[in-house]
C-alpha cells in the first residue's frame, strides 16, 4: 500500500462545476499536509498548506481529518486556468521527509 | 527576483555516462532536496541537505549522490546513469521545515 494516496482522475469537469479530491495517508506519525499544483511538464507549486481545523484560500478549501487519515481539496467556480494535476502531500516530524501522492488530473472544460 | 534555478533543463546522457545536475537558490533557505519525478508519478525524495548535514533517503540507490558546497548550490550526481534514470529531478529549498519551493527541474533522456 503506498504511504499517500490518490484518486489519479482525470476528472473533468464544465467552467464553474464544485470539485472535490481525497487523499489519505497511511503513517498516523504524519504532522503536516500540503495540496501542491503542478502543470504539464512544470514544478510543483504550493497551493495551500492544510491546517486541523481546516482553511480556506478563495476558490479553494482544504480539510484534514486525521481520524481517518484524509485530507481533502474542494475547488468553487473551477476555472480552466484550475487545469492541472493537484499532488497530495505529507511531512512526518520534522517536516523533511515529505512524501508526494501521484497527484489528481483536473480538466475543466469551456 | 529570489528563486529556485536549475541548470541544465535538459540533458542527454549516454548510458553508464557520468552526468552532473545543478542548483542554485536566491532565497538564502538553509534546507535543499533532490527529488526525482517519472511519467505520471509522484516526485520522490532522495536526499536533502540541512545546512551541512546529508540525509539520504534509505531507498536511494548508491548511483546517486549529492554535493552541497555552499549554501546556494546543491549538485546531483549520478555516477552511471540507466535507462531507469531517466525523469525529471527537481530540485527544492525550504528554510527549516517550511514550505518547500521548486525549481523548474531538469529533464534527464538517457540514450
Amino acid at each position: 500500500r503506498k504511504e499517500v494516496e490518490q484518486d489519479p482522475g482525470p476528472f473533468n469537469v464544465p467552467e464553474g462545476a464544485t470539485v472535490a479530491f481525497n487523499c489519505t495517508y497511511s503513517n498516523s506519525a504524519s504532522q503536516s499536509f500540503f495540496w501542491y499544483r503542478q502543470d504539464c511538464r512544470k514544478e510543483p507549486k504550493l497551493l495551500m498548506s492544510v491546517y486541523s481545523s481546516g482553511n480556506e484560500d478563495g476558490r479553494f478549501t482544504a480539510q484534514l481529518n486525521r481520524a481517518s487519515q484524509y485530507i481533502s481539496l474542494l475547488i468553487r467556480d473551477s476555472k480552466l486556468s484550475d487545469s492541472a494535476t493537484y499532488l497530495c502531500v505529507v511531512a512526518y516530524t520534522g517536516g523533511f521527509k515529505t512524501i508526494f501522492g501521484a497527484g489528481t488530473r483536473l480538466f475543466v472544460k469551456a | 527576483d529570489a528563486m529556485v534555478i536549475q541548470n541544465p533543463r535538459y540533458q542527454v546522457t549516454q548510458f553508464g555516462k557520468p552526468v552532473t545536475l545543478s542548483c542554485s537558490q536566491t532565497l538564502n533557505h538553509n534546507v535543499m532536496y533532490w527529488y526525482q519525478q517519472k511519467s505520471s508519478q509522484a516526485p520522490k525524495l532522495l536526499f536533502h541537505y540541512y545546512d551541512k548535514d546529508f540525509n539520504n533517503e534509505a531507498d536511494t540507490p548508491d548511483n546517486f549522490q549529492s554535493r552541497r558546497p555552499n549554501t546556494s548550490f546543491c549538485f546531483l550526481d549520478i555516477r552511471s546513469p540507466g535507462l531507469g534514470d531517466a525523469a525529471m529531478y527537481l530540485c527544492a529549498t525550504s528554510l527549516f521545515q517550511g514550505t518547500q519551493y521548486f525549481g523548474p527541474g531538469t529533464r534527464l533522456t538517457v540514450l
